[in-house]
């Protein structure tokens, strides 16, 4: 069965640094988000992709994070300068198309910024 | 942001028996709603869902049922297993809001052999 995958499953960074975070979609989805669920709190949408730009972003994916589909298969989230409050898991989703709400998760990476 | 809630942080139940899980939610403008099941160190895996236009849809041992006047939806599951123990995400939304979902904050199922 196809599935989203994600990489790294866990990535250790210092605050200010620079982070990618990595996610393959299923391959003939068209729709892509990131969420990201902090310890303790809700998943949160942060992001979602279509037809190679942002179509919506949260008030939390501000000028520090940005997303990119560099090639036909994977789609990227960068962190310019890392904050401690961006530790969380973030997920990555893809869906079929706009008219299908349901949305296939990754199985997240786990960022921790110390 | 409260627009989706799962007021039951918790659940126990036993094997065969049924689990109950409800969530409400305040966001008018929603039309579609999702369950997502997580276990741990995994992403949440999509379960069931139902359309603003439609009271109840099943799927197996799994049913969830929409009352739009209460705002409210529930998730039966019938009967409960041990391999059902997670945590289950309701999740709501709506066409213009780009199918952007918006989380309640999770039920952790136990089943009981």
């Amino acid at each position: 069965e196809p599935e989203v995958t994600q990489t790294p499953s866990h990535q250790v960074t210092q605050m200010g640094q620079e982070v990618i975070l990595r996610c393959v979609p299923i391959s003939n989805h068209l729709y892509f988000y990131w969420y990201r669920q902090i310890l303790g709190q809700k998943v949160e949408f942060l992001v979602s992709f279509y037809n190679n730009e942002i179509s919506e972003k949260s008030e939390i994916f501000d000028d520090q994070f940005s997303v990119e589909r560099p090639d036909g298969s994977n789609f990227t989230l960068k962190i310019r300068s890392t904050k401690l409050e961006d530790s969380a898991m973030y997920f990555c989703a893809s869906c079929l198309t706009g008219g299908v709400y349901e949305q296939y998760f990754g199985p997240g990476t786990r960022l921790t910024v110390t | 942001d409260q627009q989706v809630k799962q007021n039951s942080p918790s659940l126990s139940v036993q094997e065969g028996r049924i689990s109950i899980l409800n969530c409400d939610y305040t966001n008018s403008m929603f039309d579609y709603f999702l369950w997502y099941k997580k276990y741990p160190a995994e992403g949440p895996t999509f379960l069931i869902s139902i359309s603003s236009i439609k009271d109840k849809n099943e799927d197996g041992r799994f049913t969830v049922f929409l009352n739009k006047s209460a705002k409210h939806l529930s998730l039966h599951i019938v009967p409960s297993q041990p391999g059902d123990s997670a945590v289950y995400f309701c999740a709501a939304t709506f066409k213009a809001a780009g199918n952007k979902l918006t989380f309640g904050g999770g039920t952790r199922v136990l089943v009981k052999p």
